[in-house]
């Protein structure tokens, strides 16, 4: 099983600030993908990455996929209230099963007014 | 559309007790899976379905039975309830699975006494 770990586990910030969030592993992924997840919903996918060193943006939103295809990271500008909830990682095995994901555990943001 | 639909919302089961839950989508998708979420444990996959009459063993299979006779249905079948299968259910498809974009539906909790 392919691991992927995620930090910061908790990230408790003020309206406006920057934040960066982290998705590692040591092994390599064919793609990476973003959700976020709100209290009592399934997760939503955010944005998937294919290439290394690609980085993708949505609004203040940016993403960036490792040049060797095994970490990733989200950068949120300004941040705002609306962005809390649970932003999950998700890694396509490049070996073995295309069928499958694997999920990091999460990192649990709370942008307070 | 309704996309992604599982039913029921919540559920409470004494031990030794079997149930269904159910999962269905209306978008046509081949791939349908079911993950577990637990507290700090992040979404583990437990079965997944490349399309119909096709299933398989994902991270955590144990205690989980699938079947996939339609497209458009994956019910997820716990043969003798036990409290280590209390978590969040969700249920989720997309058209080919790997890095397709997930459509994940808004989760069973079920408790197990």
């Amino acid at each position: 099983t392919q691991l992927l770990e995620q930090s910061p586990q908790f990230l408790s910030i003020q309206e406006g600030e920057n934040l960066t969030v982290y998705c590692n592993s040591s092994s390599v992924f064919s793609s990476l993908q973003w959700y976020r997840q709100e209290p009592g919903e399934g997760p939503v996918l955010l944005v998937t990455v294919v290439t290394g060193g690609e980085v993708k943006k949505l609004k203040r939103l940016t993403f960036q996929f490792g040049d060797a295809r095994k970490d990733s990271s989200l950068h949120i500008t300004a941040a705002q209230p609306g962005d809390t909830g649970l932003y999950l990682c998700a890694g396509q095995n490049s070996g073995g099963s295309n069928y499958k994901l694997t999920f990091g555990k999460g990192t649990l943001l709370t942008v307070n007014p | 559309n309704a996309g992604v639909t599982q039913t029921p919302k919540f559920q409470v089961l004494k031990t030794g007790q079997s149930m269904t839950l159910q999962c269905a989508q209306d978008m046509n998708h081949e791939y349908m899976s079911w993950y577990r979420q637990d507290p700090g444990m992040g979404l583990r996959l437990i079965h997944y379905s490349v399309g119909a009459g096709i299933t398989d063993q994902g991270e955590v299979p144990n205690g989980y039975n699938v079947s996939r006779s339609t497209t458009e249905d994956f019910p997820l079948r716990l043969l003798s309830a036990a409290p280590s299968q209390t978590s969040v259910y969700f249920c989720a498809s997309s058209y080919s699975g790997g890095s397709e974009k997930l459509f994940f539906g808004s989760g069973t909790q079920l408790s197990v006494l």
